[in-house]
């Protein structure tokens, strides 16, 4: 069975450019995350939506970071402008129902130079 | 506001030595803790979903069990392929919807 999808797997860009993260979900799962990872704080949930709509997005860190999912199969995660602050490990992840275990793509490693 | 601690940080076994890591919560609460695996480079690979008290999950050489404040995951002669980053993360009653609040980790290093 196909995971979920992440791409690209690396992005190096510089500051102030726009970032674009893409992700496919499992296929049937109605719970799609966000997620972000460093080292200084470990791993923070940035939004998640239910079928396809944005339930909690409390933990985008700034307008500069917005959040898609145009259907069921897909999702983006963009920044613009980018900045250094930025850099870190991002990850999706799709579940099948509220309370069901959550299954995380391999993220994207991101470096804002 | 939902809290994960983990402990150790880090630990380092030989091969065969078996051993716990521990996670403790806070939460208003509980609708499930989760564990987690992840290795260098991936994503976390869910391994256990554990509900209330006194429920235990097992998986070839690990073992999960829950109590009101904590978890443990006994880990059972290990090899070195069980080397890697254990997570653990609770879902609260009281948090929005599906939000799982992960602690920092325990990096386990096993040794032949």
């Amino acid at each position: 069975d196909a995971g979920v999808i992440q791409s690209p797997r690396h992005e190096v860009t510089e500051m102030g450019q726009e970032v674009t993260l893409r992700c496919k979900p499992i296929s049937g799962h109605d719970y799609l995350f966000w997620y972000r990872q460093t080292m200084m704080r470990g791993l923070e949930l940035l939004i998640y939506f239910n079928n396809n709509v944005p339930i909690d997005d409390s933990g985008m860190p700034e307008d500069r970071f917005s959040a898609k999912m145009p259907n069921a199969s897909f999702s983006t995660l963009k920044i613009q402008p980018s900045e250094p602050r930025d850099s870190a490990v991002y990850f999706c992840a799709s579940s099948l129902g509220r309370r069901q275990p959550q299954h995380f793509g391999d993220g994207t490693r991101l470096s804002i130079l | 506001e939902d809290q994960v601690t983990q402990s150790p940080e880090a630990l380092r076994l030989q091969e065969g030595e078996s051993s716990s890591l521990n996670c403790s919560y806070t939460v208003s609460g509980l609708r499930g803790l989760f564990w987690y695996r992840q290795d260098p480079g991936k994503g976390p690979e869910f391994l256990f979903t554990l509900y209330s008290a006194g429920e235990e999950k097992e998986k070839e050489r690990l073992k999960a069990t829950l109590t009101k404040k904590e978890s443990f995951l006994h880990i059972t002669a290990p090899k070195p392929e069980d080397s890697a980053t254990y997570l653990c993360a609770v879902q609260g009653l009281e948090t929005s919807g599906s939000r799982l609040t992960f602690g920092e980790g325990t990096q386990l290093t096993v040794n032949p």
